[in-house]
């Protein structure tokens, strides 16, 4: 079965400044997705990127993006220019691309605080 | 705003009791997740339906069932209820590809 461990419970930042939060995971397969996830305090879950293991190539959006190392299976993501709005809890979650179960496999979270 | 919605937000109900989660997806989206989100076991899932069919299973209690509905609006059924069933129940929603789920803002189940 797939694990995905995120080893930062909580993690701080200045605002402006540049965070990473890491993620490993564990698996035997080699097509997968890979997912970050934000929730605020509002609650809601919010999908922040998305990688395709099959692609080398890091994803980015905008402030937001991710150094994928699949030998390592590592899955870190980078916050530059952290705002105050980015304060939140993030999921790091895998997903199988072979077939069964397209079930998201969830870390345990890192809780984010930005200080002004 | 994701496209997914459910109701209600917050539920109180007492142990015993018996509730219904209700899920609408995004337009268009035939495939239904259930998650449950507890501080003791984090972010696990449940069910999935695809077109009205169950098509995966997971750490889903006897006592919770769940359907899809021909207009692929979704209902989740807790029974028996205990205290340890208090809990963020989401739902989130795929397109065809199946790729990317999209979350709603949760339903909160409080059992007293």
């Amino acid at each position: 079965a797939q694990t995905v461990t995120q080893s930062q419970p909580e993690m701080s930042v200045q605002e402006a400044e540049t965070v990473t939060l890491s993620c490993t995971y564990d698996t035997s397969e080699s097509d997968y997705y890979l997912f970050w996830y934000k929730q605020p305090p509002s609650r809601q879950m919010i999908l922040v990127i998305r990688q395709e293991a099959y692609k080398q190539q890091n994803a980015t959006e905008n402030r937001f993006s991710v150094n994928f190392q699949k030998a390592a299976k590592s899955f870190s993501l980078k916050i530059s220019d952290s705002q105050l709005g980015d304060a939140a809890m993030y999921f790091c979650a895998y997903r199988s691309n072979q077939g069964g179960s397209e079930k998201l496999v969830f870390g345990k979270g890192t809780k984010l605080t930005v200080n002004p | 705003d994701s496209g997914v919605t459910q109701t209600p937000k917050h539920l109180i109900t007492a142990t015993g009791q018996r509730v219904t989660l209700r899920c609408s997806p995004r337009s268009g989206d035939l495939s239904v997740y259930w998650y449950q989100q507890s501080l003791d076991q984090g972010l696990q899932f449940l069910i999935q339906y695809y077109n009205g069919e169950e098509r995966a299973k997971g750490n889903i209690l006897e006592r919770f069932s769940a359907q899809q509905f021909p207009d692929l609006h979704s209902e989740l059924n807790l029974s028996s209820l205990e205290l340890g069933d208090s809990a963020l129940y989401f739902c989130a929603s795929t397109g065809p590809e199946r790729e990317t789920q999209y979350f709603g803002p949760g339903t909160r189940l409080l059992v007293l």
